[in-house]
């Protein structure tokens, strides 16, 4: 199993430009999220999905797409790159029925707006 | 404001002692509590958990200790090992939150030989 993999790993934009990053899992998880991780910062949830088809806003959603056309996959997307974008992103998923609500982690992508 | 605070950036400690590293709470509805560890340029790995009906929880050299009342837990490391340098994230999570976690700001333990 190769877990939660993210594509790319890094990634550099210009201010405007947009671009999506891949999240896929092999796990059959339910549940997938897109963090933003900055300095100081911890954790931040931009979206999640519940299921196949269903995508839902997190803590800090604006400037952020996401879609969930495939069970294993989740797309964040950003349309007009902002400098204050730039950030370490980080894809999860879980299970979805009772607890734990463990969730595992991708590699992460480093993404710089310029 | 943050619901889930780790008031100590970092923590030094030397090889074969004991880290404890301290995490707080405001929302009382949390009732399942997990602690996640990072290494630079990786995703966080899952550490240990606690759900809210218990007050420790222990795997190996890791202990998790949670006070309801005072809404503090704490993660114990013993004994502390070089490998075990890395951030540590405490995160929360309420019944019926589609497991959304919320994550404190993170810890960064180093463990000098």
């Amino acid at each position: 199993n190769a877990g939660v993999t993210q594509t790319p790993k890094f990634r550099v934009l210009k201010t405007g430009q947009s671009m999506t990053l891949l999240c896929a899992q092999d796990m059959n998880h339910e549940y997938m999220y897109w963090y933003r991780q900055d300095p100081g910062m911890g954790l931040r949830l931009i979206h999640y999905s519940v299921g196949e088809g269903t995508t839902a806003k997190g803590e800090v959603p604006d400037g952020y797409n996401v879609s969930r056309l495939k069970k294993q996959n989740f797309l964040l997307g950003l349309e007009s790159a902002a400098p204050s974008q730039t950030s370490v992103y980080f894809c999860a998923s879980s299970y979805s029925s009772g607890r734990p609500d463990t969730q595992y982690f991708g590699p992460g992508t480093r993404l710089t707006v310029l | 404001d943050q619901q889930v605070k780790q008031n100590s950036p970092s923590l030094s400690v030397q090889e074969g002692r004991i880290s404890i590293l301290n995490c707080d709470y405001t929302n009382s509805m949390f009732d399942y509590f997990l602690w996640y560890k990072k290494y630079p340029a990786e995703g966080p790995t899952f550490l240990i958990s606690i759900s809210s009906i218990k007050d420790k929880n222990e795997d190996g050299r890791f202990t998790v200790f949670l006070n309801k009342s005072a809404k503090h837990l704490s993660l114990h490391i013993v004994p502390s090992q070089p490998g075990d340098s890395a951030v540590y994230f405490c995160a929360a999570s309420e019944e019926g939150s589609q497991g959304n976690l919320i994550f404190g700001k993170g810890t960064k333990l180093s463990v000098k030989p």
